[in-house]
């Protein structure tokens, strides 16, 4: 059982690139989160999902779209990278709500 | 004012000292109360889950709520060099939930 799977592990890009964070869950979760980490901040969503179909928008939404066409996957797009985007990304699962979230390893992105 | 707040440390304690972490909220309406271990360049994992004030042990941690004052806290009874971690306190309502900025915590042998 793999749990919450993100792909890459690490990434750097240039200023106006575009790229994609994968994420994959194979608990059957409902609830998929993205949030990112830096330092002094914790965790701030970025965007959720309820389900298949459903997403919506969390603290820090501008500059990236994301989409939830299957129950597993939820990448999350960075549309044209900027240095303010370089972070630590974090995907999360939920099984149904106010439940514990269980976290991939992690996407170290550095935006130069 | 952000609405979880919590004091990022760093904070260092011998082995076997009582840890007492911290964090304050603003939003009444929060309902599930977290707290979460990182290791360095790890994903947060679960430690403690209540959705009501009062105190709830597990083992050697436990967690403290009062909701009149939006206060909660997570004691570290005996605390060992394996508890050496980041300790974030997560607030909030179902999908919707807010993270403190985590408190560094090293434990020295």
């Amino acid at each position: 059982n793999a749990g919450v799977t993100q792909t890459p592990k690490f990434q750097v890009l240039k200023t106006g690139q575009s790229m994609t964070l994968q994420c994959a869950q194979d608990m059957n979760h409902e609830y998929m989160s993205w949030y990112r980490q830096d330092p002094g901040m914790g965790l701030r969503l970025i965007h959720y999902s309820v389900g298949a179909g459903i997403t919506d928008q969390g603290e820090v939404p501008n500059g990236y779209n994301v989409s939830r066409s299957t129950t597993e996957d939820f990448p999350l797009r960075l549309l044209s990278a900027a240095p303010s985007q370089t972070s630590v990304y974090f995907c999360a699962s939920i099984p149904r709500q106010g439940a514990r979230a269980f976290f991939g390893q992690g996407t170290r992105l550095t935006v130069v | 004012q952000k609405e979880v707040e919590q004091d990022p440390g760093p904070l260092s304690v011998p082995e076997g000292a009582i840890v007492s972490l911290n964090c304050t909220y603003s939003n009444s309406a929060f309902q599930y109360f977290m707290w979460y271990r990182q290791y360095s360049r790890k994903g947060p994992e679960l430690l403690m889950y209540t959705y009501s004030s009062g105190n709830k042990e597990d083992g050697r941690f436990t967690a403290q709520v009062d909701k009149s004052s939006k206060y909660i806290s997570l004691f570290i009874r005996d605390s060992q060099p394996s508890d050496s971690a980041t300790y974030l306190c997560a607030i909030g309502n179902n999908n919707d939930m807010r993270f403190g900025a985590g408190t560094r915590l090293t434990v020295k042998p």
